[in-house]
């Protein structure tokens, strides 16, 4: 079956720092990946996805690239902000078999944390 | 902009008693789907529906019923209520086919006592 890993949490970090959230899956088909990010007190909404091997997504500096051959899509943001504190959610929706109705497997999330 | 509706953000519910969590979006999409969201846990997708009238249990459905009437609108029926379902629950809703943006309501803080 699918299955996402991510890192440990919770990640804390002064602002400006670099931030890597690191994601790995496990999936039967050609799955596309994406990170949700989830601040506090709403729902999920999406940063970014890419949809085959070697993309890469971006969105408000945050960047992932779509590895195959390692299967990751690890999260990266070269400065972050008070305002990035969240929880991280990396997912996977599969194309095994060729049907697929876009169903997401989701990783357990990471906490940021980013002080002053 | 996309909007998924959900009716209540906190409830707090007896044990055994019937819960319906209502979830409306605007876009016309076909796929709307509940997940449950548990610290640790991520999101565990209960039932997701593909059509109107059409539903598949998804990783814990358990416990859990779904409704779909009308194309925009998608129930979550916790026939029993037991503790074990405090959890907050996400709606969420997409058009058919993997790789395409879903989207998430607010949520809901279901308390059972």
């Amino acid at each position: 079956g699918n299955s996402v890993t991510q890192m440990e949490g919770p990640v804390t970090l002064s602002e400006e720092a670099f931030l890597t959230i690191n994601c790995t899956y496990t999936a039967t088909g050609y799955p596309s990946l994406f990170w949700y990010v989830q601040y506090p007190g709403e729902g999920l909404q999406l940063l970014l996805k890419a949809t085959k091997a070697d993309d890469k997504g971006s969105n408000k500096g945050f960047e992932a690239t779509y590895r195959k051959e390692t299967t990751s899509f690890h999260l990266e943001k070269g400065s972050v902000q008070v305002s990035d504190s969240a929880v991280y959610f990396c997912a996977l929706s599969d194309r095994a078999g060729g049907t697929s109705y876009g169903k997401l497997t989701f990783g357990q999330g990471t906490i940021l944390t980013v002080h002053p | 902009d996309v909007k998924v509706t959900q009716s209540s953000r906190y409830l707090v519910k007896r044990t055994g008693e019937k819960v319906f969590l209502e979830c409306v979006q605007d876009m016309d999409h076909e796929n709307m789907f509940w997940y449950r969201q548990d610290p640790g846990l991520g999101l565990r997708l209960i039932y997701f529906s593909y059509d109107v009238k059409m539903k598949e249990k998804g990783d814990i459905p358990e416990g859990y019923s779904v409704s779909r009437e009308k194309k925009e609108r998608f129930s979550l029926i916790l026939e029993s209520a037991s503790t074990n379902q405090t959890s907050m629950y996400l709606c969420a809703s997409s058009l058919r086919g993997a790789g395409y943006t879903i989207y998430f309501g607010e949520g809901s803080w279901l308390t059972v006592v």
